[in-house]
């Protein structure tokens, strides 16, 4: 069935250390990937989104391209600041499901001043 | 606008008692999902509305889990008979449109707690 693999965390980090957190899938039909962050104490919010092979999601400093290839949708940010603290889920939708999201387990990322 | 919108924000019961758990979604969006995140489990799909109808169900862990959606706005999950197990946080999210493209919007989230 539909899967997502995201590296197991906690990600630690100094600030403006180059950051990649890694995430592949399994999916039937051409799902449409999205990363989404919560920040401590708050809710799910959508960081970014790709809709089709090689296109690339770009949102606060962060990038993510749709990788139909190697089935893969890695998040990068060049510059991570103490803010981008949080836990970050990779994610894709099921076309044969009424597009239903399927989640990565969530990689908690520390950035240390 | 409004985002989505749940109640309570937080819920402590008593491990056999009955729980309702309220999701107002962006107003105007179609489709509403319910989902699950636990520790153990992580984050896992429970049921999905088009309008007033629930045509996917199939994330339900037990016939002791319901919800149901009225006017095409407020849905409502219910829990019968909690067990411990149903210890996590319950996220609603909508959308404009069950499509391929459109963007899943969450609410807070009900942190439930089954003592």
């Amino acid at each position: 069935g539909d899967s997502v693999t995201q590296m197991e965390g906690p990600v630690t980090l100094s600030e403006e250390a180059f950051l990649t957190i890694n995430c592949t899938y399994t999916a039937t039909g051409y799902p449409s990937l999205f990363w989404y962050v919560q920040y401590p104490g708050e809710g799910l919010q959508l960081l970014l989104k790709a809709t089709k092979a090689d296109d690339k999601g770009s949102n606060k400093g962060f990038e993510a391209t749709y990788r139909k290839e190697t089935t893969s949708f890695h998040l990068e940010k060049g510059s991570v600041q103490v803010s981008d603290s949080a836990v970050y889920f990779c994610a894709l939708n099921r076309p044969d499901s009424n597009y239903q999201l399927i989640w990565g387990a969530g990689t908690k990322l520390i950035i240390k001043p | 606008g409004a985002g989505v919108s749940q109640s309570p924000s937080n819920k402590v019961t008593e491990k056999g008692k009955d729980v309702e758990l309220r999701c107002d979604p962006i107003s105007g969006h179609t489709a509403l999902y319910w989902y699950r995140q636990s520790l153990g489990q992580g984050l896992e799909f429970l049921i999905y509305f088009q309008g007033n109808s629930a045509p996917d169900k199939s994330g339900l862990p037990s016939d002791r889990f319901s919800a149901e959606r009225t006017g095409g706005s407020v849905s409502t999950l219910t829990i019968q008979r909690t067990q411990q197990e149903d210890s996590a946080v319950y996220l609603c999210a909508s959308s404009l449109e069950t499509s391929r493209t459109d963007t899943q919007y969450f609410g807070p989230g009900t942190r439930l707690t089954v003592l």
